[in-house]
């Protein structure tokens, strides 16, 4: 299986501030990777796809990129509404792995 | 705007069988993979497995044993069946819609269940 790897695992943030998110892939998966964002006791919802294609009606703050083997979700600003916690996951092969996760919380 | 409902035995015993049923209203049931996600209490997301409208199927290649997703395009439902649970069975299960627009070669999550939580315990 492709083990992906989110860093780091909690954060610590402000609104406003610009928060980045890496994922790493045990091996290159292309641009094969989602994010998602979960809300506690919600489902999660994509943000992007393709590794940096932004989901429709997603704000234009969040932004992704990263081929091969690294990744990364930037959110330009933070805003309330965005603390919850990120997954990342690959599409390049089965099992469809995610990462384990990134808790945003407010400083 | 494309709804999935599923339901479900929400407490189960250790070597039962696990059924969920989720079903898609407002939308299309073609062109899509359905799909199965499980998320244990407080833990992060685990990819069980899709199939299409045409039975089509691919699953998590560590549940494939006990596993069986199947589809009814006349009622634009699909379920899944886990033999044998145990406690790390205990999880949410949520169903969703596996979408690729465009020219994308895969298929990601785009619409979700609100979820179905079941407990495997003696």
């Amino acid at each position: 299986d492709i083990q992906l790897t989110q860093s780091p695992s909690f954060l610590s943030a402000s609104v406003g501030d610009r928060v980045t998110i890496t994922c790493r892939a045990s091996q290159g998966i292309s641009s094969d990777l989602v994010w998602y964002q979960q809300k506690p006791g919600k489902a999660p919802k994509v943000l992007i796809y393709a590794a940096s294609t932004l989901q429709s009606g997603v704000p234009s703050r969040f932004s992704g990129s990263g081929s091969g083997t690294e990744f990364t979700l930037t959110i330009s600003s933070l805003q309330p509404e965005d603390f919850a916690t990120y997954y990342c996951q690959q599409l390049n092969s089965y099992a469809r792995t995610f990462g384990q996760g990134t808790k945003v919380e407010m400083k | 705007q494309v709804q999935l409902q599923q339901w479900g035995a929400g407490l189960l015993k250790p070597s039962e069988t696990l059924s969920l049923t989720c079903a898609v209203y407002g939308g299309s049931f073609t062109g899509y993979y359905w799909t199965w996600i499980r998320q244990p209490p407080g833990k992060g997301l685990e990819w069980i497995g899709e199939i299409n409208h045409g039975g089509s199927s691919n699953y998590n290649p560590s549940l494939k044993s006990r596993l069986t997703i199947s589809v009814d395009t006349s009622k634009n439902q699909f379920s899944l069946k886990m033999t044998s649970v145990t406690a790390a069975d205990t999880a949410v299960y949520y169903c969703a819609r596996g979408n690729r627009p465009g020219v994308y070669f895969y298929y990601y999550m785009d619409v979700w269940g609100k979820g179905t939580t079941v407990t495997v315990s003696s």
